[in-house]
C-alpha cells in the first residue's frame, strides 16, 4: 500500500514553455501533499506544501507564480513549471501524506529545459 | 533557525556495520526519519523515531536521543546495495514538513 505515482518520469521542453507535473496517491487520500526539488549531489528542498482544496504554501524563495500547484483532489495535486528556464531543470519529487506522520514519496520527475 | 547536520561521505565494506550520525536543530520537533535514495531515483522510507530509544528493523537500526538533538542509522552486514545516499529528517511543525540534512553518500566496497 502507499503507493505514489508521478507523470511523466522524464520531460525536456524548450525554454520560455511550460510544463505540467502530475503526483497520485493511488491507495489512500492524501491530505496533503509536499513538491521538493533536487539539484544534483545536493538534498531535498522543500518548494511547497499543499492541502486539498486550498492553496499550497510556498516556501522562502520559492516564486508561487512560477510554480503553480494544484491540489483538486485527495489523490491529485499538480506543479506547473511556467516560462521554464535552463535553470530550472532539476529533479522534482512529490510526497503524499495520509492521516500519519509518514511522507511517500513518487519516483520523481527528471527536468531538462534546453 | 532549522538545520540538520551528517557528514557528506562514507566508506565501509562489505560485511561490516556503519553508523551515520545526524544532529539536528528544529522547531516544533516531532519526530526523525531515515531515508535511503539510490542516484536519480525517489528517497525510499528505512525509519521513523519519535520517542528515544533504539528501533531495530532487520539489517537497520535507527536510534534517538531528543534531549542531545542527535540520531544515528546503524546498518549491519553491508551489501554492495547498501550504497546509496542516506537522509536524515526532522519532521518540524507538527506533521507538517520535513526537513532534509544533505545527505550521506555511503559506498560499500569488496
Amino acid at each position: 500500500g502507499a503507493v505514489v505515482s508521478q507523470h511523466p518520469s522524464r520531460v525536456i521542453c524548450k525554454s520560455g514553455t511550460s510544463v505540467k507535473i502530475e503526483c497520485r496517491s493511488l491507495d489512500f487520500q492524501a491530505t496533503t501533499m509536499f513538491w521538493y526539488r533536487q539539484f544534483p549531489k545536493q538534498s531535498l528542498m522543500l518548494m511547497a506544501t499543499s492541502n486539498e482544496g486550498s492553496k499550497a504554501t510556498y516556501e522562502q524563495g520559492v516564486e508561487k507564480d512560477k510554480f503553480l500547484i494544484n491540489h483538486a483532489s485527495l489523490t491529485l495535486s499538480t506543479l506547473t513549471v511556467t516560462s521554464a528556464h535552463p535553470e530550472d531543470s532539476s529533479f522534482y519529487i512529490c510526497s503524499a501524506r495520509g492521516t500519519g506522520a509518514e511522507q511517500y514519496f513518487g519516483p520523481g520527475t527528471r527536468l531538462t529545459v534546453t | 533557525g532549522q538545520n540538520i547536520d551528517q557528514p557528506t561521505e562514507m566508506t565501509a565494506t562489505e560485511g561490516a556495520i556503519v553508523q551515520i550520525n545526524c544532529t539536528y536543530q528544529t522547531s516544533g520537533f516531532n519526530g526523525l526519519f531515515w531515508y535511503q535514495q539510490h542516484a536519480g531515483e525517489a528517497p525510499t522510507f528505512l525509519s521513523y523515531n519519535v520517542l528515544d530509544g533504539l528501533e531495530e528493523k532487520g539489517r537497520f537500526s535507527s536510534f534517538l536521543s531528543r534531549s542531545k538533538g542527535y540520531s544515528y542509522l546503524l546498518l549491519k552486514e553491508l551489501q554492495m546495495k547498501d550504497s546509496a545516499s542516506y537522509l536524515c529528517a526532522a519532521l518540524s511543525g507538527g506533521y507538517n514538513k520535513l526537513i532534509f540534512g544533505a545527505g550521506t553518500r555511503l559506498a560499500v566496497h569488496p
